[in-house]
Order: structure tokens, then sequence, then C-alpha cells
């Protein structure tokens, strides 16, 4: 699986958008870019993943460039409540040989101040 | 969630003892995965399943075996407890869209 670079911790202002980057300059072709976070003490939460298009739920957006070497997780409204390690992931799809593991890095923290 | 839970949530063990953790799924989801979290290490997978009776090893997996008797349980144990397994762990499953499911967690302590 790709490695990814990320910001070791970020600030935003509460109600502002928290734009979180993640770099994955030797992603392959198959391989998808996952998002999750983790909450204090609680388990990892998906967000979001996509593969070459943006995408959007009703967490966050996703985009991703059109090289696919690097992609900006949204949250377009941030409140105290998104205060979390944020964690971007590169993996091909589980099937097959692939069983989906996930490679957790030091992830982003970000914080959310009043 | 993927209506995911584990059990017990807190435990305290002596060196030496046998402990087995048990996660517990509603979703039928195929593979599931164990997970340990330390401070400085980030989440690290101990074993996984992708099916009923088919498991393997992850990138921790001394001192762990993993069990799954049927689709919704998923189980492992500590054969004889050591310090150094004092951790959190996390079970987790895979939904359809690739995506991992995790469960609340189970916080060991082996003294």
């Amino acid at each position: 699986d790709a490695k990814t670079t990320q910001p070791t911790s970020m600030d935003c202002a509460e109600g502002r958008a928290a734009n979180l980057p993640c770099n994955h300059s030797t992603i392959s072709g198959n391989e998808y870019v996952y998002w999750y976070r983790q909450i204090h003490s609680q388990g990892p939460q998906y967000i979001i993943h996509g593969l070459k298009n943006n995408e959007t739920n009703e967490m966050a957006s996703l985009i991703i460039t059109e090289d696919r070497k690097s992609s900006t997780l949204i949250l377009p409204h941030a409140t105290l409540r998104d205060t979390a390690v944020y964690y971007c992931i590169v993996r091909a799809p589980a099937g097959g040989t692939s069983y989906g593991k996930l490679t957790f890095g030091q992830g982003t923290i970000l914080t959310v101040h009043p | 969630d993927a209506g995911i839970t584990q059990s017990p949530r807190h435990k305290v063990t002596e060196t030496g003892t046998p402990v087995t953790l048990r996660c517990h799924q509603t979703e039928n989801h195929r593979y599931m995965y164990w997970y340990r979290q330390d401070p400085g290490h980030g989440l690290r997978l101990i074993h996984y399943s992708y099916g009923v009776k088919d498991t393997d090893k992850g990138e921790v997996s001394d001192g762990y075996s993993v069990s799954r008797s049927k689709t919704e349980d998923f189980l492992l144990t500590l054969e004889s407890a050591t310090s150094s397994q004092t951790s959190v762990y996390f079970c987790a499953t895979l939904g359809q869209g690739g995506e991992q499911f995790f469960g609340p967690g189970t916080r060991l302590t082996v003294l």
C-alpha cells in the first residue's frame, strides 16, 4: 500500500471549514484514498473514500488531485466535536488475495477552537 | 457503525493468565480484524479473518490466536498474557464499500 504524509497538527476555528491535506505520491492505479478519524479513546470512524473523482457525503468532502498524488479532506463547518486525529490511508480494495488491511500512520491532530 | 460490540470493555488480569476478547457484529460482514493501539505506534493489525474458520496473521501476531466459528463472532485469545500486551484492542469489520467499521475497544491491563 502507498505511504501517506500528513501534517502533524492543525487548528481550525469553530464554524469555519477545516481543510486537511494528504500526500500520497506513490499511489497505484487501483488504490483508493480513505479517511478516518479517531476521537479520544473511541474506535476509529470511517469518514469518506474515493478513487479519482471528488466525493461528498454528510460528513465531509474529499478532493483528489487529477494526478492522484494528493488529496484534501474538507469539513465544511467544523465544530468542537470534530476535534480528533484524522488519518489518510491509501489501499487497494479487499477481495482475492487482498484483505483490506489498513495501515495507520500518525495522522493529523485537528483542534477546533471556539 | 456496523453493529459491532466488544466484550469485555475493560479487563485487568495478571501475567501468565489466558485472556479472550470477543467481537460481535450484526451486519454479516465477511472480513473481520483485530488491532491493538499503543501510544507512539498507532493501530497495528494483529489478526484478520476472511470467513468462517479462515484467519491469518497480521503484523503483530506473536502471542495471540484467533478463532471464528461463525460469521458474527471473532475471538482474540492471549494465550499467556504479558505486560507488553497491555493495550487498547479494537475489532473491525469490512463494509461493502471497502470501509472498515470499528468497535468501541477493549482496554486491557496486564499486571
